[in-house]
């Protein structure tokens, strides 16, 4: 199964754009990436997943690269509330479709 | 997407010995899976539960350590066994649901 690695942590000032990065080099053609978010003291929750195109809704846009190698999360807008750790996961193929394995993810302090 | 209810939200237990989790579902799902989160750290999967048949567990856990049940759809259990200090942790379960996985809010678990 793919791994992740994310930075360990970042900062970003309140009202400005969040960009997590995650890179993923050993994803498969048809594995999807997942991205979670962690609130202290609550189960992950669920932010955006995409496949090849770049995919947006309400709460975030996800870039992938060309080559799949890496993505970026983006919050457009964060607010104090957004600070969190932020997991990059790369859902397994085949037998393990089903199952998620976490990365190590990336603490997002946001500042007044 | 599913709720799901966790039971104990958190517990002090004497080690040597053993606590289980509940983990009920508002809807019938397929699959459940338990994670731990040990202190500081990401989520690890533990075991994928699967109503009828024996639980899959992931590499390093064991059904003595992790005995598992699911009696029905909405429901399943994981007992964490003859506990050890190293077994403090939030444990959390998941189902699929939605565009991802919906985790439960979990049991934190300190072994004293």
């Amino acid at each position: 199964d793919a791994k992740t690695t994310q930075p360990p942590s970042m900062d970003c000032a309140e009202g400005r754009a969040a960009n997590l990065p995650c890179n993923h080099s050993t994803i498969s053609g048809n594995e999807y990436v997942y991205w979670y978010r962690q609130i202290h003291s609550q189960g992950p929750q669920y932010i955006i997943h995409g496949l090849k195109n770049n995919e947006t809704n309400e709460m975030a846009s996800l870039i992938i690269t060309e080559d799949r190698k890496s993505s970026t999360l983006i919050l457009p807008h964060a607010t104090l509330r957004d600070t969190a750790v932020y997991y990059c996961i790369v859902r397994g193929a085949g037998d393990n479709f089903n199952k998620f394995y976490f990365g190590s993810g990336t603490k997002l302090n946001v500042k007044p | 997407s599913a709720v799901i209810s966790q039971k104990p939200s958190r517990d002090i237990c004497q080690r040597g010995t053993s606590l289980t989790i509940q983990c009920q579902v508002d809807s019938q799902v397929t699959m459940m899976f338990w994670y731990r989160q040990q202190p500081g750290q990401s989520l690890t999967l533990i075991a994928t539960a699967n109503q009828g048949s024996e639980a899959t567990y992931e590499s390093g856990f064991v059904i003595d350590k992790f005995p598992i049940s699911r009696p029905n759809l909405t429901f399943s259990t994981l007992t964490v066994s003859n506990m050890s200090p190293e077994d403090s942790s939030i444990y959390l379960c998941s189902v699929r649901g939605g565009d991802g996985y919906t985790f439960g809010s979990g049991t934190r678990l300190t072994v004293v």
